[in-house]
């Protein structure tokens, strides 16, 4: 099951509203995470199930979407959000698929 | 609280093997599973492998079937990855993560990465 993210790479300024869509080769239902990963740090789980919230997300953070079709917004972005984001599929596995990654970087 | 702590990097050459360690604490080991999860340079996670500590079970990325093993030590709450043959492109950051104990699921925390370098 292929997972295809877009845009590959977002430019953009703090404060700006980010969407990163996430989409499945075929019905995942919603079993689909988002993750956040920073330059030397292990990756960061923000969203299970599409769209529940981990402890301690901020909640700027919000997931949708069901069957193949997914999405993360970032409502006003922060200094501290410019990252690589990554959207992972469990429902038909193994394997439990990544997309390409997300990146977003300051405009 | 929940921790996972990697061995340190490895170097090795094209052909032998290597094993990362994942000693885990703060949460009861045998209700989780372990994901194995590799960033390599310039390129985007890849999903290695799963192994419950549960009941033992694994399961494979395809690419990886036939050299990978997964095994757990419930006795030091331990998960160990071995992966041999290795080759340049095997060059990555491998991290364990821990995951749901019966069926795939994302990792909700994860260790610091262990660094595998395979250079002639």
């Amino acid at each position: 099951n292929q997972l295809t993210q877009s845009p590959s790479t977002v430019f953009a300024s703090v404060g700006d509203r980010v969407i990163i869509t996430c989409r499945a080769s075929y019905n995942i239902n919603e079993k689909l995470a988002w993750y956040q990963q920073k330059p030397g740090k292990a990756p960061k789980l923000l969203i299970s199930r599409a769209s529940l919230f981990e402890s301690g997300v901020p909640s700027r953070f919000s997931g949708s979407g069901s069957g193949t079709e997914f999405t993360l917004t970032i409502s006003s972005l922060q200094s501290e959000d410019f990252a690589v984001y990554y959207c992972q599929q469990n429902n038909n596995w193994p394997p439990n698929t990544f997309g390409q990654g997300t990146k977003l970087e300051i405009k | 609280q929940v921790q996972l702590v990697q061995s340190g990097s490895e170097v090795r050459k094209p052909g032998a093997s290597v094993k990362v360690s994942c000693q885990t604490s703060g949460y009861n080991f045998a209700n989780y599973g372990i994901n194995w999860v590799r960033l390599a340079p310039g390129q985007g996670l890849e999903w290695v492998g799963w192994i419950s500590s549960y009941n033992g079970d694994t399961k494979f990325a395809e690419n990886y079937r036939d050299r990978l093993t997964m095994t757990i030590d419930t006795s030091t709450t331990t998960a160990y990855m071995e992966l041999r043959s290795l080759k340049s492109d095997d060059t990555a950051l491998y991290y364990c993560a821990r995951a749901p104990p019966i069926v795939g699921g994302p990792g909700d925390h994860w260790g610091q990465g262990s660094l595998v370098t395979v250079s002639s």
